[in-house]
């Protein structure tokens, strides 16, 4: 099972919008609504920002958003803030009760 | 609260078996609704799922391919725990280790990391 692709950096200035992107196949991302992303801040441990594709855990900033066209999952950053400065990785269920995460992306705040 | 608090040696040397154990507070290893996972991160690698434990009426584990010839996710009831065993390790698997729980879910927990080490 090979990782899912995601650009390796994205920045943007503070108040606009960004978009990350996590390619897979048809056989994880295209075939589930089972697309998590998580933010990692260095030396931390991953936090979930979206699950389900498009679900918002509660706490998290509404500034975050997902969404899914065929088998590209994207994470959308709006009013982009300094504390956004951050490595984003997408996680998929692949089948087979197998998991895979992307490449990751580093965010950037200019 | 779950807590998932991580313990085990930060160096093991090549050919020997990297072993770790995740104890779990706030929620039961042998919960009939949750799954118990191993993830690593390296630079080179990046995050990579290792696999799980299950309990649905009987246990089960599931194993990422690159790893599945050497792996074994254990459940221990007994303290509330889950452990890690990974085998002939080289250089290649030095990376920071980490257990959570339902990582696809909505209320998925982490445990703090570990950094493990293969060297001589």
């Amino acid at each position: 099972q090979s990782a899912l692709t995601q650009p390796a950096s994205v920045s943007g200035s503070p108040g606009q919008s960004i978009t990350i992107s996590c390619t897979g196949t048809s056989s994880d991302v295209g075939s589930y609504n089972l697309v998590s992303w998580y933010q990692q801040h260095p030396g931390k441990a991953p936090k979930l920002l979206i699950f389900e594709g498009t679900k918002r855990p509660s706490g998290v900033s509404n500034r975050f958003s997902g969404s899914k066209s065929g088998n590209t999952a994207s994470l959308t950053i709006s009013g982009l803030q300094a504390e956004d400065e951050a490595d984003y990785y997408c996680c998929s269920y692949a089948g087979s009760r197998i998991y895979v995460f992307g490449t990751g992306t580093k965010v950037t705040v200019l | 609260q779950v807590q998932l608090q991580q313990s085990g040696p930060g160096l093991v040397k090549p050919s020997q078996t990297l072993s770790l154990t995740c104890a779990i507070s706030g929620d039961s290893v042998s919960s009939n609704s949750a799954a118990w996972n191993w993830i690593r991160q390296s630079p080179s690698r990046g995050l990579e799922w290792l696999g799980r434990t299950y309990y649905r009426s009987e246990w089960g584990n599931d194993y990422a391919a690159s790893v599945k010839s050497r792996i074994i996710i254990n459940p221990d009831t007994s303290k509330n725990q889950f452990s890690l065993q990974l085998d002939s390790v080289t250089p290649e698997d030095t990376a920071v280790y980490y257990c959570a729980r339902d990582i696809l879910s909505g209320t998925p927990e982490w445990g703090q990391g570990t950094l493990v080490t293969v060297s001589s």
